[in-house]
């Protein structure tokens, strides 16, 4: 079956500064993989995918990922955060039958 | 409008009530999805539905029903709600998009409930 880890369940960081949020997936078969951020109060919204192409993803508010097969890792990453940043980031991946399933989450604060 | 609603924002309910959670979605997509989310266990799917005949348990199902109305309405209903039941529930929908995939999941705003 396949799994999501986000080992980190909250990551400090002061504004401006860059940040990465790690995920590791386990699967047997190719992937597609996702990042989700959930603002305060609000449901989930798409930051980013991977279905096929480049390794290099790019996503909304100057986020990007690497898919990186060989670790089996998809970090995400910005080079500067803002306040506005400060929400919980989910990273999941599509089983077969496509299901999301999603790690436990990393809570991004961004503090003056 | 939203693409994805779901009613009630929040309910508080009692040990033993039945209740019902609703989502409608005017993205015109055949799949629908019913999560929900813990603290530090992030979402977890409860069932799913890829066309109004089918309807799928997710991970954790017991305890919960749905209905699959219309392609539009699909409901999640607790038949005698438990305190453990206690989340934050959300609704998603997918389908085919411009780019062909369909595989990007479109959430709702969620439904807090609370289970005294």
């Amino acid at each position: 079956a396949q799994s999501v880890t986000q080992l980190d369940s909250q990551v400090p960081v002061f504004e401006e500064a860059p940040v990465e949020l790690r995920c590791n997936y386990s699967s047997s078969v190719s992937v597609y993989l996702f990042w989700y951020v959930q603002y305060p109060n609000q449901g989930l919204q798409l930051l980013l995918k991977y279905l096929s192409g480049s390794t290099l993803v790019k996503g909304i508010n100057g986020f990007e990922a690497e898919f990186n097969k060989s670790q089996t890792s998809f970090h995400l990453r910005k080079p500067s955060v803002h306040i506005s940043d400060t929400a919980e980031y989910f990273c999941a991946v599509i089983t077969g039958f496509q299901k999301l399933v999603f790690g436990t989450g990393t809570r991004l604060l961004v503090s003056p | 409008d939203a693409d994805v609603t779901q009613t009630p924002r929040n309910r508080i309910t009692k040990t033993g009530k039945r209740i019902m959670l609703e989502c409608s979605q005017t993205k015109g997509h055949d799949r629908m999805y019913w999560y929900r989310q813990d603290p530090g266990l992030g979402l977890r799917l409860i069932y799913y539905s890829f066309d109004v005949k089918d309807i799928n348990k997710g991970e954790i199902s017991d305890g919960y029903s749905v209905s699959r109305q219309a392609q539009a309405k699909f409901s999640l209903s607790l038949e005698s709600a438990i305190p453990n039941q206690t989340a934050l529930y959300f609704c998603a929908t997918s389908g085919k998009d411009r780019e062909g995939s369909s595989y990007e999941q479109y959430f709702g705003p969620g439904t807090r409930l609370t289970v005294t």
